[in-house]
């Protein structure tokens, strides 16, 4: 079963605009992650935010993760039409990293 | 650093036929998985190895999927005999330290298998 959800399932913006994703989970973690998949190609790691931190930074990326209401956030600033693509959240737990079902994101040039 | 290389890139077989697909995770990691993705989902764990043993198989249909990691290297999952709804993109992925749910995984880019 996938633990994670994101939200919105889909996402269009113009470029320079700011991105927010979320996604919910349901049990406790050691650590959530989030991945990009462009089209027809693998996830790439993006950011990883264990259960003891609020908030991490890298480049135009910044996740929060609130362990009390089992949600986490990402956020693109300044938006690129090169950051189309579908983003995931992954949780990770005693032995296992689950994936959530994605927000597909379109930037619009 | 060569990435996760997997083969073949795209495959189409009729139903009830056999399929595999073959794995060669980054040089060194200890730790590979497939994943099933179905258009619109995200990635499916469907089996863990550590070497070449294995962690976790608990979501592998074991009637009809099978994999190996022979010399804990290479990796090959096999499909036999194919449904309709094994359609989908298996994504093989490897990380250099077993996943106690800390480490980022590496992906290759798949193998888009449809079943006529």
């Amino acid at each position: 079963s996938q633990q994670g959800e994101e939200d919105p399932q889909a996402l269009s913006i113009q470029e320079g605009e700011n991105a927010t994703m979320n996604c919910s989970y349901k049990t406790s973690i050691n650590n959530l992650q989030w991945y990009r998949q462009n089209s027809g190609r693998g996830l790439v790691h993006l950011i990883l935010i264990r259960s003891n931190e609020r908030e991490k930074h890298s480049g135009r990326l910044r996740v929060t993760l609130d362990t009390s209401k089992k949600s986490s956030s990402l956020l693109i600033t300044a938006s690129r039409a090169a950051d189309t693509a579908s983003y995931f959240c992954a949780t990770g737990s005693a032995r296992q990293l689950t994936f959530g079902s994605g927000t597909q994101l379109t930037v619009l040039p | 650093e060569a990435g996760v290389a997997q083969s073949p890139r795209y495959k189409i077989i009729e139903k009830r036929q056999s399929v595999a697909f073959w794995c060669n995770p980054i040089s060194g990691h200890a730790t590979l998985y497939w994943y099933q993705q179905i258009l619109g989902q995200g990635p499916k764990l469907l089996i863990q190895f550590q070497n070449n043993g294995v962690v976790d198989d608990s979501q592998l249909p074991k009637d009809r999927f099978s994999a190996e990691r022979l010399k804990g290297v290479d990796s090959t999952l096999k499909i036999q005999p194919a449904k309709l709804e094994d359609s989908a993109v298996y994504l093989c992925a490897s990380s250099s330290i077993p996943n106690q749910g800390g480490e980022k995984l590496f992906f290759g880019s798949g193998t888009q298998l449809s079943v006529l």
